[in-house]
Parts: structure tokens; sequence; C-alpha cells
């Protein structure tokens, strides 16, 4: 079945450094979204995409739709320490449903 | 404007209890779904409603769960009896429009403990 693979697992960064991370499938997704997950809370969404090789920016986040509709990217510019947390990506497990398959998540720890 | 609101943010019970989870979604929206999350599984769909009627409940684990969804702005997630393998945080999202690639909009979810 379809999975999304999330990398890095997880990350240690200095503030004010830039963070990248990724997520790939097996299969095709029409559409890619990035949610982040603060410590008890609920996932909140960040960016969403909805064409192959869109480029969209929240921000100092930065989201790309891949070419392949494999993968997609999220890049954070100027890390501060309030942008700890979980980030998934997540999509539409099959194209016209409404059942998000969620990635596997990218923990995120900011060093001040 | 209000988010999704779930009640309780925490449930601690004993096993054998039945437990029920509540949820109010985002005015508007006309979908509505209820998520489980683990360690060991992460985010997994349960079940989602489309204008109050149940759509896809191929993710309830079991018949012990059941989900209701009575009106447009209340939904709930019913365990009876609850074991200790149901602890976990549950989570009530909604959507708007119908539209598959519409993004889903998170309640904070009830942390739920069966001891």
């Amino acid at each position: 079945g379809q999975q999304l693979n999330q990398s890095p697992q997880s990350m240690f960064i200095q503030e004010g450094e830039d963070v990248s991370m990724n997520c790939t499938s097996s299969s095709i997704f029409n559409t890619w979204l990035w949610y982040k997950q603060d410590p008890g809370e609920g996932p909140v969404l960040l960016i969403a995409l909805y064409k192959a090789g869109e480029l969209t920016s929240n921000g100092r986040l930065t989201a790309q739709f891949g070419i392949t509709r494999k993968d997609s990217f999220l890049n954070i510019s100027a890390s501060i320490p309030s942008d700890v947390g979980i980030y998934f990506c997540a999509g539409p497990r099959t194209s016209g449903t409404y059942k998000y398959i969620f990635g596997t998540g990218t923990r995120l720890k900011v060093l001040a | 404007d209000a988010g999704v609101i779930q009640s309780p943010r925490h449930e601690v019970t004993e096993m054998g209890q039945e437990v029920t989870l509540r949820c109010k979604p985002i005015s508007g929206h006309d979908y509505l779904f209820w998520y489980r999350q683990t360690m060991m599984r992460g985010l997994e769909l349960l079940i989602y409603f489309n204008n109050n009627v149940p759509i896809d409940d191929s993710g309830m684990p079991e018949d012990r769960f059941s989900a209701k969804m009575p009106n447009a702005s209340f939904s709930t997630l019913k365990i009876q009896p609850s074991e200790p393998r149901d602890s976990a945080v549950y989570f009530c999202a909604s959507s708007q429009w119908g539209v598959s690639n519409q993004p889903q909009h998170f309640g904070d979810g009830t942390r739920l403990s069966i001891l």
C-alpha cells in the first residue's frame, strides 16, 4: 500500500540555521500537505501543494511539490526556537478521496 | 474563528469502561474525520463522515468502536468496552465543501489512557 517516508526522522539544529526535510512515496500523489504538530496539540496545516513543480512559501517556510509527484520538500529558513515540533507530510490516499495518509514525521529540535 | 473543538482533553479510565469522545467541527465544514495517533502506528484514519453520514469506517479497529454524527455540529466516538491497547491520542478534523484536496483542520485531541 501507499506509504510516506519522511527524512530525517529527527534533527537538532542551531537557532538561525536553515532546515530541509523531505517526504517520499512509492506512488504518485496529486496533493501534498505539510502539517506541524506541537506537543499536546493537533496538527496545524502549514502549506498545501496542488501541482507538480509548485513552489509555495508561508513566511520562513517553503515547500515544493516534486516533479515526479512522488516527493515533496519543506525548507525552514533562519530557524527559531518555536519551530520545535513534529512536521508531517500528508496526502490523499488515492486521487479524489478524502482519506489522508500521513508520513512518519520529522522531529525538529532547535538549540538556542 | 473557532477551530475544531474536542472534549475531554484528557481521559483516564479503567479497562472495561465505556469511553465517549466528543467533537465539534468548524461551522460550515461538511466533512468530519476521526483519527488515532500512537507512537507505533502514527496517525491513522478511523472513520469519516460527509453531511453527517458515515462514508468510510474501514479504519475502525473493532466492533468495540463506534462513531455517530447526529447533526452538523457534533460527533462522538465511543469505545465500549475499553482496553489498555486503546490508549492513544484521538483527533477529530473537519474540512469544507467536499473537494478532495481541501485541507483538513484538526482539533487538539483527546489523550486517552486506559488502565
